[in-house]
């Protein structure tokens, strides 16, 4: 499968303790994107990659929030000191495209985050 | 400022009838327009597109959608309803002057169901 994949898939985790998520894309996409989706809300975006450049974070994303895709392939995201309001689904998504042209985000089936 | 608005939370149809799911926009200049349909605790699947021509797009699984730009509308429609279509759907848009960045927009999705 050359999708974006996304692991893990379930992370439950204490608050307080620090969380990593990884995402790797569809191998020639050189635009990464970060979202986050709470139960009856669709994704917010949180940041965006190109290549290794990260170019773009919401304000959603406070400081407790770091995201890196050091080679411009996979990404990691993490969240330090977790709080029960970060408990979410975590999407990654990528594409390849023109700049200026609606470009279709591809979706990794997500990391969905339980803060207890 | 971007937005989209998916009026309706939820959507029942039979089973072989059409199925219409609402979805309006507000863009300052061109809209980009998606849909994704979301399976329960899954990604986002890429539907279909729409970013110039021909107002009428064709998608996966049998659906289309009709661009209206009169009525800022991009609803998505398929000719006869199968079981198997219910699941979560969302619009998205991206306004082609937004400058560099790529941000798209998701509604709060409709929820599809197909009654047997």
């Amino acid at each position: 499968d050359t999708g974006v994949s996304q692991d893990p898939r379930h992370k439950i985790t204490k608050r307080g303790q620090n969380v990593t998520f990884r995402c790797d894309p569809i191998s020639e996409h050189n635009r990464l994107y970060w979202y986050r989706q709470t139960l009856g809300q669709g994704p917010e975006f949180l940041t965006y990659f190109q290549n290794e450049a990260q170019l773009e974070k919401s304000r959603l994303l406070s400081d407790r929030f770091s995201a890196e895709r050091p080679k411009g392939s996979f990404s990691t995201l993490e969240i330090q000191r977790t709080e029960q309001g970060d408990s979410a689904m975590y999407l990654c998504a990528s594409s390849q495209g023109l700049a200026g042209v609606g470009d279709t985000q591809y979706f990794g089936p997500g990391t969905r985050l339980t803060v207890l | 400022a971007q937005s989209v608005a998916q009026p309706e939370d939820q959507v029942n149809v039979a089973e072989g009838n059409p199925l219409t799911v609402k979805c309006t926009y507000s863009v300052s200049g061109n809209p980009y327009l998606f849909w994704y349909v979301q399976y329960p605790n899954r990604g986002l699947q890429f539907l279909l597109k729409y970013i110039t021509g021909d107002n009428l797009v064709k998608g996966s699984y049998g659906f289309e959608a009709e661009f209206n730009k009169s009525q800022t509308s991009f609803h998505l429609k398929k000719p006869s309803a199968l079981v198997s279509d219910s699941a979560l759907y969302f619009c998205a848009v991206r306004d082609s002057v937004s400058g560099g960045y790529q941000k798209v927009t998701f509604g709060t999705g409709t929820k599809l169901q197909v009654i047997p």
